[in-house]
């Protein structure tokens, strides 16, 4: 079975400044995809980054950018410039290739920027 | 374009009463997916629709079913409330079941067990 953890519970950061986000999985598979996810005080979900296993360059969305480590397991968000619309729960995703729909969540971090 | 779409948005059941909960899948979109979210924590996924039929289920047990129409809006159902079923719900859809396609998530539906 594959796992997510994110070992952040809660952070926070400046406004127009940086911070990194942590998430670590478990699968003994070679063919997955990795995401994190955005979920505002609104509740609805949405897509923020997303990386294939395969391809050994990170990911970048606008201020948004991966660190992708497959022999580490890891893959941490790093937020670029926060602004006070980055203020949510993050949630780090993990998804097999043949498992359909089945994505894996972590925990969640909580993260708020201050003005 | 319209998005995802959940109803009801909140409701309140007592113990051992049945519920459903609806999910207007994004225009176009023929895989749904259905996740349970307890507070704070992250989504777990129930089940999978695809052409109407369930091709994915997590470990929840056959008291969580589900529907999904021609139309690929879906229901989920759940018999015999537990009060450790209280959680948001979200429905997520997407134009291809599986891998790098993204679920585009509903608002959800936050259901209260007392």
């Amino acid at each position: 079975a594959q796992t997510v953890t994110q070992s952040q519970p809660e952070m926070s950061v400046q406004e127009a400044e940086t911070v990194t986000l942590s998430c670590t999985y478990d699968t003994s598979e070679n063919n997955y995809y990795l995401f994190w996810y955005k979920q505002p005080p609104s509740r609805q979900m949405i897509l923020v980054i997303r990386q294939e296993a395969y391809k050994q360059q990170n990911a970048t969305e606008n201020r948004f950018s991966v660190n992708f480590q497959k022999a580490a397991k890891s893959f941490s968000l790093k937020i670029s410039d926060s602004q006070l619309g980055d203020t949510a729960m993050y949630f780090c995703a993990f998804i097999l290739n043949n498992a359909g729909n089945m994505l894996t969540f972590g925990g969640g971090t909580r993260l708020m920027v201050k003005p | 374009e319209t998005g995802v779409t959940q109803s009801p948005t909140h409701l309140i059941k007592t113990r051992g009463q049945q519920v459903t909960l609806r999910c207007s899948s994004q225009s176009g979109h023929n895989t749904v997916s259905w996740y349970q979210q307890a507070l704070g924590q992250g989504p777990q996924f129930i089940f999978q629709y695809y052409r109407e039929e369930e091709n994915g289920r997590g470990n929840f047990p056959p008291r969580f079913s589900g529907l999904q129409f021609p139309n690929y809006s879906s229901e989920l159902n759940v018999n015999a409330l537990e009060l450790d079923d209280s959680a948001l719900y979200l429905c997520a859809s997407s134009l291809v079941a599986g891998g790098p396609w993204e679920q585009f998530f509903g608002p959800g539906t936050r259901l209260t067990v007392l």
